[in-house]
């Protein structure tokens, strides 16, 4: 079965400076995507960036960016210039491609961006 | 393009009631999901349809959960009777089948509160 840690609780950050959020898999399936979903207090998750399992370049998505490390298992999720809006609950999924279709979602980190 | 639809996005029921969620998935997208996320957690899945089938319900506590898609689109989850326990928030995503990267839309959720 697969497996999705986040180990940060709850992070701070400042406005305008950057910050990573950690995220590990365990997956013994080749084939796999890894997503980070937003959660603000409205409830809705918001899809942020995707990273499949053969991508040989870190996926990039305006101030989102996905530091990538398969071997080390880890896809930890970088947001640059961070805003006031960023503040919110934030998600690592994978997702096992496949006849047998998987998902699993991490606990989330809780990211106050302060002024 | 309307993203996922819900309805309700609170409902408030005394225990041992029955209690339904409506789904309306984005248009063209053949799989459909079922999370429950209780406070400070993931999401976690319920129920995968892909069109009208069921083919991930191995979480689905069956004694007092059902859903259904008829006709490939719409779905209903519903509970009967509900426990103090089911209070959480009921996501709906949807997703397109093919490729990897299988993004899942999700909608804002109902909230329910059972008293």
């Amino acid at each position: 079965a697969q497996k999705i840690t986040q180990t940060q609780p709850g992070m701070f950050v400042q406005e305008k400076e950057a910050v990573t959020l950690d995220c590990t898999y365990d997956t013994s399936d080749q084939s796999y995507g890894l997503f980070w979903y937003k959660q603000p207090s409205s409830g809705e998750m918001i899809f942020l960036i995707y990273q499949g399992s053969y991508d040989e370049q870190n996926a990039t998505e305006g101030r989102y960016s996905l530091n990538f490390q398969k071997a080390r298992k880890s896809a930890n999720l970088v947001i640059s210039a961070s805003q006031l809006g960023d503040s919110a609950m934030y998600f690592c999924a994978i997702f096992i491609s496949g006849g047998y279709q998987k998902v699993t979602f991490g606990t989330g980190t809780k990211l106050q961006v302060i002024p | 393009e309307a993203g996922v639809v819900q309805s309700p996005r609170y409902k408030i029921i005394e225990k041992k009631q029955p209690v339904a969620f409506w789904c309306n998935p984005i248009s063209g997208h053949n799989t459909l999901y079922w999370y429950l996320q209780n406070l400070g957690q993931g999401p976690e899945l319920l129920i995968r349809y892909e069109n009208e089938e069921a083919v991930d319900d191995s979480q689905l506590p069956k004694d007092r959960f059902s859903a259904e898609r008829l006709k490939g689109v719409d779905s209903t989850l519903k509970i009967q009777p509900a426990e103090l326990g089911d209070s959480a928030v009921y996501l709906c995503a949807s997703s397109l089948r093919g490729g990897q990267q299988e993004t899942q839309y999700f909608g804002p959720g109902t909230r329910l509160l059972v008293l």
